[in-house]
């Protein structure tokens, strides 16, 4: 089971920025948090990831609490082409990554 | 740059006949796994390689065997294909990193319908 839970779907205005949550309580000291994105019938795509610092890239930003039991990503200003699902996990044993059922983020014009 | 490519994109098989979906990538990872994604759902390990000539299990193994022979390779068979195994399939690498948990990168997949 993923041990990530996330909103089912959010919507976000164009050239705003899309914060999208994630709750992970039962993360262990040394687990990763990794943000990917699925857009429609294409593969998973790597944005961000981090262990408790928060984090920048030139995709997103990723701020991670204190206690380190939720998340958030930051798409800064999200375009048309950042409707997708996304994903929130959790690294559990060893390399494997477990995919939860994501969240739907529709960007609107 | 190529990254992780995946062959062949799209098959139509039959019940009971065999095939094989291969992965390939050029950025000379160590790790390379092997996904299905059914409708609605997130992403299931099928299984997966830490190494040239290594191959293990993942959530979800039964009815797919795997071959790493050549690090850059990643091989996923079907003997004997049922209408269960109809999914999207997808590759992915990671680089071995001690220290970096380095991300996966995933293949654009495969589209496989068993009638």
């Amino acid at each position: 089971d993923a041990k990530t839970t996330q909103p089912t779907s959010m919507d976000c205005a164009e050239g705003r920025a899309a914060n999208l949550p994630c709750n992970h309580s039962t993360i262990s000291g040394n687990e990763y948090v990794y943000w990917y994105r699925q857009i429609h019938s294409q593969g998973p795509q790597y944005i961000i990831h981090g262990l408790k610092n928060n984090e920048t890239n030139e995709m997103a930003s990723l701020i991670i609490t204190e206690d380190r039991k939720s998340s958030t990503l930051i798409l800064p200003h999200a375009t048309l082409r950042d409707t997708a699902v996304y994903y929130c996990i959790v690294r559990v044993e060893g390399n494997k990554l477990v995919f939860g059922a994501g969240t739907i983020l529709r960007v609107k014009s | 740059n190529a990254g992780v490519t995946q062959t062949p994109k799209f098959r139509v098989l039959k019940t009971g006949q065999s095939m094989t979906l291969l992965c390939a990538q050029d950025m000379n990872h160590e790790y390379m796994y092997w996904y299905r994604q059914d409708p609605g759902m997130g992403l299931r390990l099928i299984h997966y390689s830490v190494g040239e000539g290594t191959t293990a299990k993942g959530e979800v193994p039964d009815g797919y065997n795997v071959s790493r022979l050549k690090k850059q390779n990643f091989l996923l068979g079907l003997e004997s294909a049922a209408p269960s195994q109809t999914s999207v399939y997808f590759c992915a690498s990671q680089d071995r990193t001690q220290y970096s948990n380095q991300p996966q990168h995933f293949g654009d997949g495969t589209r496989l319908s068993i009638l």
